[in-house]
């Protein structure tokens, strides 16, 4: 059964601090999607990391993919409130299949 | 360039009752995909569709049903709700299958059911 594991589920973090969240996933898959979602809003597309190797950023957030370990990191670099969001991982293997979340909560 | 559109954005039924949602995909689109989104369950995917045709399915029940029309546009249907149907409905839409291109999200349909 494929699994799309995030870790941590919860993160409380202060202003200026940095932070990694991980996403493994159990099967084979040359991609992998980071999306955004505040509460209540939809999701919205943050990185789309293509190949083994990959590395985004954009802002205050940076993305990577090692496929070999299946393991996908978002670090987020001198956090500020307006992080403050849950981010989800998602790969590709016939549908989007997506973990549950890590919950952001970045205080000054 | 106009986003993803899901109608309507809240609906209030009754148990046993049927609801239909809609969604219109960015233009050039020919991929939709339903998902459903719960506190409890997370995001699970629906169904996927593309130029009219269901390409992949979900763990759903029967009850759960959808469509595309040849305008790329997507329903989907829910009948004799059950309160767990309770959920945020979102919808993607991609130029083309997962596999090849992003996926833009609708703001979603948030159904209650009573």
């Amino acid at each position: 059964e494929l699994k799309v594991e995030q870790n941590p589920l919860f993160l409380s973090m202060q202003e200026g601090k940095n932070y990694t969240i991980y996403c493994n996933y159990s099967t084979t898959s040359d991609r992998l999607y980071w999306y955004r979602q505040d509460p209540g809003k939809s999701l919205e597309s943050l990185f789309v990391l293509l190949s083994n190797g990959a590395v985004k950023q954009e802002g205050r957030l940076m993305a990577s993919l090692d496929t070999k370990a299946r393991l996908s990191t978002l670090h987020i670099t001198a956090a500020v409130h307006d992080l403050s969001a849950t981010y989800f991982c998602a790969v590709v293997p016939n549908d989007m299949r997506f973990g549950a979340g890590t919950r952001l909560t970045v205080k000054p | 360039k106009a986003g993803v559109t899901q109608t309507p954005r809240y609906l209030i039924k009754t148990r046993g009752q049927q609801v239909t949602l809609s969604c219109s995909p960015i233009s050039g689109h020919r991929s939709v995909s339903w998902y459903q989104q719960t506190p409890g369950q997370g995001l699970q995917f629906l169904f996927e569709y593309f130029s009219e045709t269901q390409r992949n399915k979900g763990n759903f029940p029967g009850r759960f049903s959808g469509r595309q029309f040849s305008n790329s546009r997507s329903e989907m249907n829910v009948s004799t709700l059950e309160l767990g149907d309770s959920a945020l409905y979102l919808c993607a839409s991609s130029r083309d299958r997962w596999e090849n291109t992003e996926a833009f999200f609708g703001q979603g349909t948030r159904l209650t059911v009573v």
